[in-house]
């Protein structure tokens, strides 16, 4: 079945500096890429879409600059978290769609982001 | 614009059984359910396209209501791996492919 690799599993960082996560589709063209924020005991909100080759849609109340986007391949899509602070301490996850599977929705194993 | 998922929480003994609901205000595309683990990435349990659609799995089983705006998740006696936060999620659009958006989740604890 289709894989969503989604590196690393978890990061600590300190406040101010800047962290890359990256979510590959192993086995399946990703043309588009969901990312999602989860608080703890909270939903899945969706942050943003990207699509390969083209910039990214925002969520309402997303900042753009902060949250970095790159989709550059069909392959590969980044989220990177820019002047990281406490409060964007999350689990972060990403999410392709899958034409033709069974689900349709494939997620990486998410990202836990921790700033100090 | 966010399912609306019901109870917040439930606490079972195994062997019983639970169901959990999900609800919008609109007709909708699709109804995918999720259980995620703590700490862990959402697992993919079913989707439900069709209105009046029921399926399963094992003891795991959905259903999507004619109108397509409600769908409930049954399981029967529930085991121990069971517990976890349960998600629907959405799909508004008229085609697949439309971003999931997640109702708020049910906490399911199966106790021994």
């Amino acid at each position: 079945g289709a894989v969503v690799s989604q590196h690393p599993s978890w990061v600590i960082c300190k406040s101010g500096t800047s962290v890359k996560i990256e979510c590959r589709s192993l086995d399946f063209q990703a043309t588009t890429m969901f990312w999602y924020r989860q608080f703890p005991k909270q939903s899945l909100m969706l942050m943003a879409t990207s699509n390969e080759g083209s910039k990214a849609t925002y969520e309402q109340g997303v900042e753009k600059d902060k949250f970095l986007i790159n989709h550059a391949s069909l392959t590969l899509s980044t989220l990177t978290v820019t002047s990281a602070h406490p409060e964007d301490s999350s689990f972060y996850i990403c999410s392709a769609y899958t034409q033709g599977s069974g689900n349709g929705y494939t997620f990486g194993s998410g990202t836990r982001l921790t700033v100090v | 614009q966010q399912p609306v998922q019901s109870p917040q929480a439930v606490i079972l003994r195994e062997g019983e059984d639970a169901v959990i609901n999900c609800s919008s205000s609109k007709a909708l595309y699709s109804v995918h359910w999720y259980r995620q683990k703590h700490g862990e990435a959402p697992v993919f349990l079913m989707i439900l396209l069709k209105g009046g659609e029921q399926k399963g799995h094992e003891k795991i089983s959905a259903s999507f209501n004619e109108k397509k705006q409600q769908s409930s998740l049954y399981l029967t006696a529930s085991q121990l791996s069971y517990s976890g936060t349960y998600f629907c999620g959405t799909e508004r659009g008229n085609n697949a492919g439309n971003m999931l958006t997640f109702g708020g989740g049910t906490r399911l604890m199966v106790k021994p």
